[in-house]
């Protein structure tokens, strides 16, 4: 069983939806919890961290963590076609020199 | 600001030879490393370095070679290409190693090993 699991999708949503994005984890030490946007053909880039439990907010993306459930959401509202990526999401535990262990990242497709 | 650079985009190598991909960062980060990307494998760490002069190994680093001689730049060297080396390569870096520090990729260079 991989430490991370994330559905590969592909999710398909028309313009306006709301999107769910999650990732189940497998170890109760992680502590850092990373959403990461990738274009096709570009390298990620960060979208959001959480340390912990609980939710944070930015714009439009709302990351929520419940360490209870090993389960970590990232919320698009009012999603649009610039949306359109893969999703991955990434977690650590506390601690120096800690990897990061990553999830195979989710499709996203926003139809206009 | 450039961010990170890596060259080439692209690269066609026949088996057993060897060659190297150029990574080089603006920001003056401490931090850099190299992942390869592969289909239903996810994003896994080649290799890393703190600083210039110290590198140390990921989770995959073998037939791959890594020096830091400058804050700047994270040459990726492969010895032998063999085909299961076909794949996207990412350099990244921030500012250190902490995790609240954000980790920048560069735009990848894509592989194939024949």
């Amino acid at each position: 069983q991989k430490e991370v699991e994330q559905d590969p999708g592909p999710l398909s949503v028309p313009e306006g939806a709301i999107v769910s994005l999650n990732c189940t984890y497998s170890n109760s030490a992680f502590q850092y919890f990373m959403w990461y946007r990738q274009y096709s053909r570009k390298g990620p880039e960060l979208l959001m961290y959480t340390y912990s439990s609980g939710n944070k907010e930015d714009g439009r993306f709302t990351a929520q963590v419940d360490k209870s459930s090993k389960y970590i959401s990232l919320f698009i509202r009012d999603s649009q076609p610039s949306d359109s990526a893969t999703y991955l999401c990434a977690m650590r535990r506390a601690g120096n020199n800690r990897k990061l262990i990553w999830g195979l990242g989710t499709s996203l497709a926003v139809n206009p | 600001n450039a961010g990170v650079t890596q060259t080439p985009k692209f690269q066609v190598l026949k088996t057993g030879q060897s060659m190297t991909l150029q990574c080089a960062q603006d920001m003056n980060h401490e931090y850099m490393s190299w992942y390869r990307q592969d289909p239903g494998m996810g994003l896994r760490l080649i290799h890393y370095s703190v600083g210039a002069g110290i590198t140390d190994q990921g989770e995959v680093p073998n037939g791959y070679n890594v020096s830091r001689s400058t804050t700047e730049d994270f040459p990726l060297r492969l010895l032998s290409a063999a085909p299961s080396q076909t794949s996207v390569y990412f350099c990244a870096s921030s500012r250190t190693r902490e995790v609240t520090d954000t980790q920048y990729f560069g735009p990848g260079t894509r592989l194939t090993v024949l």
